[in-house]
């Protein structure tokens, strides 16, 4: 399996502009998680499915922030309007019935 | 929710040297993995071991659920071994819902 795929790896937008982050999962994986990472506050989870399903979204910091899993191969996490404090490495993962979690290469992103 | 301490924050080695790194954890829990980040930011899988020891190469991790601590341990260090070590855990009903420790951040120089 290629392993969890996220695209893009680098975006630069401008503030107030929408970003969509993508994701694809490992084939077979019914567990799904959206991370960000800053310098400032570590490694955190912002969202995660369930065969498709949001079941936590405690994590994401504000309304600007979605995310939506329409089929189990594919996950957006959307970001509007979007602001340089929301500059970070946005990070996808899939696990199998709850086991072992696997990372993407991740998506830096960079508000100006 | 459930605290993820690490140490040492940071060790600096020489090649072929040996080193621990700690993970405490302050609940009980049903996941825990450790991850290297590599300086290009890749978050590579080391250790799934929510309880016992296992050993990769020159890698090993134990973790004892009951007293609420992980090591990992490092033989003959490479100066490829630098960069972040991170434990993460997870409890209840999702397990890999991962809680991540703040890291220790490894450098090994020739």
């Amino acid at each position: 399996d290629a392993g969890v795929i996220q695209s893009p790896r680098h975006e630069v937008t401008e503030m107030g502009q929408e970003v969509t982050l993508r994701c694809k999962p490992i084939s077979g994986h019914d567990y799904l998680f959206w991370y960000r990472q800053t310098m400032m506050r570590g490694l955190e989870l912002l969202i995660y499915f369930n065969n498709n399903v949001p079941i936590d979204d405690s994590g994401m910091p504000e309304d600007r922030f979605s995310a939506k899993m329409p089929n189990a191969s594919f996950s957006t996490l959307k970001i509007q309007p979007s602001e340089p404090r929301d500059s970070a490495v946005y990070f996808c993962a899939s696990s199998f019935s709850d086991t072992e979690a696997f990372f993407g290469q991740g998506t830096r992103l960079t508000v100006v | 929710g459930i605290q993820v301490e690490q140490s040492p924050p940071d060790l600096i080695l020489q090649e072929g040297a040996n080193s621990t790194l700690r993970c405490n954890f302050s609940d009980s829990v049903n996941n825990l993995q450790w991850f290297h980040q590599n300086p290009w930011g890749q978050l590579i899988n080391l250790f799934y071991i929510p309880s016992g020891t296992k050993q990769n190469g020159r890698l090993s991790a134990t973790t004892v659920a009951t007293e609420r601590y992980s090591l990992l341990y490092i033989s003959s260090s490479q100066t490829t071994d630098s960069g972040v070590y991170f434990c993460a855990v997870g409890s209840g009903q999702a397990g890999t819902a991962l809680i991540f420790g703040k890291g220790t951040t490894l450098s090994v120089s020739s």
